[in-house]
């Protein structure tokens, strides 16, 4: 099962408004990561929380994170076309001994002009 | 440009079909990951490797192999291919493959199985 689902699955806002998106986990994590992927091509890292911050900005991108409530936020303002992509939340999970990333199912966000 | 390399970009194939994918990381990065990426089980991580060792495994098949050459590049060998078996086969990198670090993510190779 995924470590991470991001709510809500698809989000579709006008050009200059702001997209928030939510992740949220299941169990203890050292950092949360958030990547960007343009329809069929690979991830793009945006930011990277750990797990003892609880907001980082980048831009115009702002992240929070919750660990009481195992959640994170992805907030784009001022949005822009290209910013029409898939974005994905990722938490570090112990796997066989080894840390490792594991994915959520992605919110697919479209900016209209 | 992530400096993250992956060929094919595409790949069409039968079913029972044997393929290579193959991957060279950005240079100075140690370790890959592979994943793979289809509309019903979104993005899957399947195999690491640091530095020509396996590191983590995860919800990769038997019928898949990997390694990670002297050189650092990476093939992901998928053999007796099934239709379930299209999707997007992603490679990344990252420095040390720690939990904390970026990962890089290629370009993708698109595979098609009929």
């Amino acid at each position: 099962s995924q470590q991470g689902e991001e709510d809500p699955q698809a989000l579709s806002i006008q050009e200059g408004e702001n997209a928030t998106m939510n992740c949220s986990y299941k169990t203890s994590i050292n950092n949360l990561q958030w990547y960007r992927q343009n329809s069929g091509r690979g991830l793009v890292h945006l930011i990277l929380i750990r797990s003892n911050e609880r907001e980082k900005h980048s831009g115009r991108l702002r992240v929070t994170l919750d660990t009481s409530k195992k959640s994170s936020s992805l907030l784009i303002t001022a949005s822009r076309a290209a910013d029409t992509a898939s974005y994905f939340c990722a938490t570090d999970a112990l796997y066989q001994g080894a840390q490792k990333l594991v994915f959520g199912q992605g919110t697919r966000l479209t900016i209209n002009p | 440009d992530s400096g993250v390399t992956q060929t094919p970009k595409h790949l069409i194939t039968a079913t029972g079909q044997r393929v290579t994918l193959r991957c060279s990381p950005r240079s100075g990065d140690l370790s890959v990951y592979w994943y793979q990426q289809s509309l019903d089980q979104g993005l899957q991580f399947l195999i690491q490797y640091y530095n020509g060792e396996e590191r983590a495994k995860g919800n990769i098949l038997e019928r898949f192999s990997a390694q990670q050459f002297p050189d650092l590049h990476s093939e992901l060998n998928l053999s007796s291919l099934e239709l379930g078996d299209s999707a997007l086969y992603f490679c990344a990198s990252s420095v040390t493959g720690g939990p904390q670090q970026t990962q890089y993510f290629g370009p993708g190779t698109r595979l098609l199985v009929l």
